[in-house]
């Protein structure tokens, strides 16, 4: 089982271009999450699927971000101009339905950004 | 709001050496708190539950309601040991997870 697979791992960009990373998650897993974690800090939620509906993405910043999950199973994120501060790690992160205290968040490798 | 306060960045201890992470949190409903680890090169992992009330690779930790903590323990550090740890809080029908700004741990020789 290779767990969550993100990809690309690295990107290097230059401020205004579009960029988009790829998410499979785990087989079974209906729950995706796509979370933001910056220099020095925790991941923070962006956005959540539950199957291809996107639940809660009260923290993504819709003006420049967009997600779909169109089959229910891979997901990307874009971003459309990049910006600077955009430059961060994006994880990937799939559970079972919804999230008790039972089923367990399952964590990609997550993609390094760097805006120049 | 929930929020999750890890105040220390940085921590070394020496091997043998009795380690403890600190965690505090606020939250108005029934707190679920997790400790995930991230070794070097390796992907965020969850390490332990407050739930399950276990030890993992010789961590504990315990849920204080009166002084909203969950620190993380373990007698003896090993370097092995030697990693980021977050601590987590979830919240809401959907056990939304708040993570903390996180602790890098180093197990000196």
């Amino acid at each position: 089982e290779a767990g969550v697979v993100q990809s690309p791992r690295y990107k290097i960009i230059e401020k205004k271009q579009p960029v988009a990373f790829w998410c499979n998650p785990i087989s079974g897993h209906n729950t995706l999450y796509w979370y933001l974690q910056n220099l020095g800090q925790g991941p923070e939620l962006l956005i959540r699927y539950e199957n291809e509906e996107a639940v809660d993405d009260s923290q993504l910043p819709k003006d420049r971000f967009s997600a779909e999950r169109l089959k229910g199973v891979d997901s990307t994120l874009k971003i459309q101009p990049a910006e600077l501060g955009d430059s961060a790690v994006y994880l990937c992160a799939s559970s079972l339905v919804g999230f008790s205290s039972y089923n367990e968040q399952f964590f990609g490798p997550g993609t390094r950004l760097t805006v120049l | 709001a929930q929020r999750v306060t890890q105040p220390e960045k940085l921590l070394s201890v020496f091997k043998g050496a009795p380690v403890e992470l600190k965690c505090n949190y606020s939250y108005s409903g029934s707190p679920e708190l997790f400790w995930y680890v991230q070794y070097s090169r390796q992907r965020l992992q969850l390490l332990l539950r407050h739930i399950s009330r276990e030890s993992i690779k010789g961590f504990t930790a315990d849920l204080n309601k009166g002084e909203t903590s969950f620190h993380l323990k373990k007698p003896f550090a090993q370097e092995e040991d030697s990693a980021m740890y977050y601590c987590a809080l979830a919240s809401g029908s959907a056990r939304q997870l708040t993570f903390g700004s996180g602790t890098q741990l180093t197990v000196l020789p």
